[in-house]
């Protein structure tokens, strides 16, 4: 039962446009989520979060959205840079979720190209 | 600052034998997790700890073993290993105040 998804294994992107990567979740008692980005040979990377109470959260050029209605989320990167290619997690957690565990998608792999 | 710091960072077995992963982090966080990462998946998680001496199954427990002495530290035991435990093992910590995880380095494993 796959709780969360990230149904693009892959994007790719000219440098300097805007990325869009999606993520779907199923379990409606999820109520924080986050985006994980990951670089190869290094851990996971805390990038930005998101409560169900706000349906928009903005750092710099990276900006989530929330839909609840839709269980779906999407994180925008504007503008891309060739250093923003890396593998990016969506992960979800809820407030009666033993031990705040994280339940993470597959992963896309974002290519920015210069 | 070293964070979470995993070790080693790689490492071959031979089915059956035993190990102990890592996982030490310096910034008395209570929650501890492990998680391992198949190509193409995601993170699943193994077992989790919300402080000393407390632990708890996460979804894929089977195979492994964990303990939780200290705070700082939180080992992974495999104790006959498996070709189907081959994957990237990684150590997260968070505060009790709330998410996210930071995650130290991973260890990457091969079963033979």
């Amino acid at each position: 039962d796959q709780q969360v998804k990230q149904n693009s294994p892959s994007l790719s992107v000219q440098e300097g446009r805007i990325s869009i990567l999606n993520c779907d979740y199923t379990n409606s008692m999820f109520d924080y989520f986050l985006w994980y980005k990951k670089y190869p040979a290094e851990g996971p990377t805390f990038l930005i979060s998101i409560s169900s109470i706000k349906d928009k959260n903005e750092d710099g050029r990276f900006t989530v959205f929330l839909n609840k209605s839709a269980k779906h989320l999407s994180l925008h990167i504007v503008p891309s840079q060739p250093g923003d290619s890396a593998v990016y997690f969506c992960a979800a957690s809820g407030w009666e979720t033993s031990g705040s565990r994280l339940t993470f998608g597959e992963g896309t792999q974002l290519t920015v190209n210069p | 600052n070293a964070g979470v710091t995993q070790t080693p960072k790689f490492r071959i077995l031979k089915i059956g034998q035993s190990m102990t992963l890592q996982c030490a982090q310096d910034m008395n966080h209570n929650y501890m997790y492990w998680y391992r990462q198949d190509p193409g998946m995601g993170l699943k998680l193994i077992y989790y700890s919300v402080g000393a001496g407390i632990t708890d199954k996460g979804e894929v427990p089977n195979g492994y073993n964990v303990s939780r002495s200290t705070t700082e530290d939180f080992p992974l035991r495999l104790e006959l290993a498996a070709p189907s435990q081959t994957s990237v093992y990684f150590c997260a910590s968070r505060s009790r105040g709330g998410q996210p995880q930071h995650f130290g380095d991973g260890t990457r494993l091969s079963i033979l």
